[in-house]
Formats: structure tokens, sequence, C-alpha cells
């Protein structure tokens, strides 16, 4: 099926670190949305993104709505290590009998050595 | 408030078995989602339930796949004549309308694997 083009795969973080990572469709979205996976559990939703150009804050994470419609980025400031996890990026067309959402393959956080 | 829950948490087979996985969503919630989370990839859509209704099956990968919503709550994913490729982590979720917009909210999945 579909998948959308997450980056980067994977990356260490130190605590304190700023961290950015970006998806990009070939497919223009109603919504953008970006989820947290810990090991054993399904997908928390972090932000969620309605407009072109919407750029949303929750806490120390942004993310953004690209104004084609068919990327957004996600920033992690000062970043702790409960950040651990992998961040899905997710696009959503709805309309009609439609509603389900586009994931990428995720970028994994881990901690530097 | 209770969250989506999904039964079994595990559940490992052998090739050819018929395996039922069930979906408890959000009370109240009209739309629920199955997805199929193969290791190291995102989520994948299967199917997608408004009220008792299957509005759109497009991501059933084949005819031995099939879920059911009888009441408009609970759902059960059935998977025939199971294979090894099916081994993967079986996501619900549900929200309140479906109609976009609305968050989903995921339950933990069941783990099955295909020996």
């Amino acid at each position: 099926g579909q998948q959308l083009n997450q980056s980067p795969q994977s990356m260490f973080i130190q605590e304190g670190e700023d961290v950015s990572m970006n998806c990009t469709s070939s497919s223009i979205f109603n919504t953008w949305l970006w989820y947290k996976q810990d090991p054993g559990e399904g997908p928390v939703l972090l932000i969620a993104l309605y407009k072109a150009g919407e750029l949303t804050s929750n806490g120390r994470l942004t993310a953004q709505f690209g104004i084609t419609r068919k990327d957004s980025f996600l920033n992690i400031s000062a970043s702790i290590p409960s950040d651990v996890g992998i961040y899905f990026c997710a696009g959503q067309l709805y309309g009609g009998s439609q509603g389900n959402l586009i994931f990428g393959k995720g970028t994994k956080l881990s901690v530097k050595p | 408030g209770a969250g989506v829950s999904q039964t079994p948490s595990n559940k490992v087979t052998e090739k050819g078995k018929y395996v039922e996985l069930r979906c408890d969503p959000i009370s109240g919630h009209t739309a629920l989602y199955w997805y199929r989370q193969s290791l190291g990839q995102g989520p994948e859509f299967l199917i997608y339930f408004q009220g008792t209704g299957a509005a759109d099956d497009s991501g059933l990968p084949n005819d031995r796949f099939f879920a059911v919503r009888p009441e408009g709550s609970v759902s059960t994913l059935k998977i025939q004549r199971t294979e090894r490729g099916d081994s993967a982590v079986y996501l619900c979720a549900s929200s309140s309308r479906g109609s976009g917009g609305e968050t989903q909210y995921f339950g933990p999945g069941t783990r099955l694997l295909v020996l």
C-alpha cells in the first residue's frame, strides 16, 4: 500500500538537542498528523494540522503543514530521554467513504551511546 | 475513560489455521478502522467501518481477510487459511464520527505470529 516518504529513518539524540524530521507525499492531504509509538503500544497522536501553512505547537513539539499540502515537518526542542521512540507522520484525505490514514515508515529516535 | 482495547494481545497460530482478532472501540465512536503494521513499517490501512457497514474495504489484501461490526460497536477481523506473511501487528482505531478531521485513537494492537 501507499506510504509517505519520511526522513530520517533513524537518529540518535543527546539530551538537550533539538530534533527535526519531515515527511513528503506525491499526493495532497486535508490533514497531516504526527504520532509517537512506544514498544508494544499503539500510536499516540502528538499534533494534528488542518490547514496548509499551519504551524502548531504542543509543548516542546512544533509541526507545520506545508503550503503545497504535500509535506510536513516535526521539530522537538530540548530533547529529553522519554522522547525516545518511533515517530510517524500520517496524511488523511477525507470525504465520501474515505478517512483512513496513510503513514510514513517512521523515524526512530534513540539515545546517543 | 476506557480507550480502545484489543484482544488477544498476542496470537501464535500455525499456517493454514483461522484466527479472529477483536477490537472494542471507545464507547460512542461510530467510526472504526483496522490497520496492519509489519516490522519496521508504518501502519497500513485495511478497512473502515461507519456504524455497522464497511465504508471502505479497499485495504484488505485478499479474500482471506474479512471484518464485521454487527452492532456498530465491537469489531472482529477474521483471517482464513493464515500464511506466514500475515504475521504482523494488527491495530484498531476509532474516532467519533469518521467524517474527517477527528482524532483516531489507537488500541495497543494484536501481535499475530503465523508459524
